[in-house]
């Protein structure tokens, strides 16, 4: 069965810094997806990221963006200048194709951070 | 482009009482899933629909059910409702439940007491 550890339950940042959160997974696919969510206070779970596992490109998005390691089964996030807005629960998730037309999602634990003034 | 809407927003209910909870996703998207978020178990999938029928589903009790109208709007219905029943309710939406991503509502709040 496939799993998502986040080990880093809470993190804080410096405004303009830089940090990076963690995530490992386990699976014996070849064929994947995995993707960073961010949930706000306002609790709606926003998608940050996403890398499709058979590119070696690492994704990025403005400020946001992955190091992926597929061998080591590790998918950080970096967010650089760190802005308040930031200040959020993140997820990490992994999802992969179960049947025709479908994809099951499995989401990590989640890391708070928090961006100081 | 409105977004995923998820009424209503907070709901206390009673130990034994059942509960429906309303999605309505973007525009165009076909496929609604239901997360059930806890600060001990995370987010754990209950179900998806895609055209009206559930083609996934998660490891939830019977009483945990669901259905998705034409409109592809979705609801989920939980009977005999327990105090550990209590969380986060997660709506997402996508087109065909594809690979690209969902659009997530801000849920509803659930409260058993």
């Amino acid at each position: 069965a496939q799993t998502v550890t986040q080990s880093q339950p809470e993190m804080s940042v410096q405004e303009a810094e830089t940090v990076t959160l963690s995530c490992t997974y386990d699976t014996s696919e070849s064929n994947y997806y995995l993707f960073w969510y961010k949930q706000p206070p306002s609790r709606q779970m926003i998608l940050v990221i996403r890398q499709e596992a058979y590119k070696q490109q690492n994704a990025t998005e403005n400020r946001f963006s992955v190091n992926f390691q597929k061998a080591a089964k590790s998918f950080s996030l970096k967010i650089s200048d760190s802005q308040l807005g930031d200040t959020a629960m993140y997820f990490c998730a992994f999802m992969k194709r179960v049947a025709s037309g479908t994809y099951k999602y499995i989401f990590g634990t989640g890391t708070r951070l928090k961006v100081l003034a | 482009k409105a977004g995923v809407t998820q009424t209503p927003r907070y709901l206390i209910k009673t130990r034994g009482q059942q509960v429906t909870l309303s999605c309505s996703p973007i525009s165009g998207h076909r496929s609604v899933s239901w997360y059930q978020q806890t600060p001990g178990q995370g987010l754990q999938f209950l179900f998806e629909y895609f055209s009206e029928t559930q083609r996934n589903k998660g490891n939830f009790p019977g009483r945990f059910s669901g259905r998705q109208f034409s409109n592809s709007r979705s609801e989920m219905n939980v009977s005999t409702l327990e105090l550990g029943d209590s969380a986060l309710y997660l709506c997402a939406s996508s087109y065909r439940g594809d690979n690209y991503g969902y659009t997530f509502g801000s849920g509803t709040r659930l409260t058993v007491v």
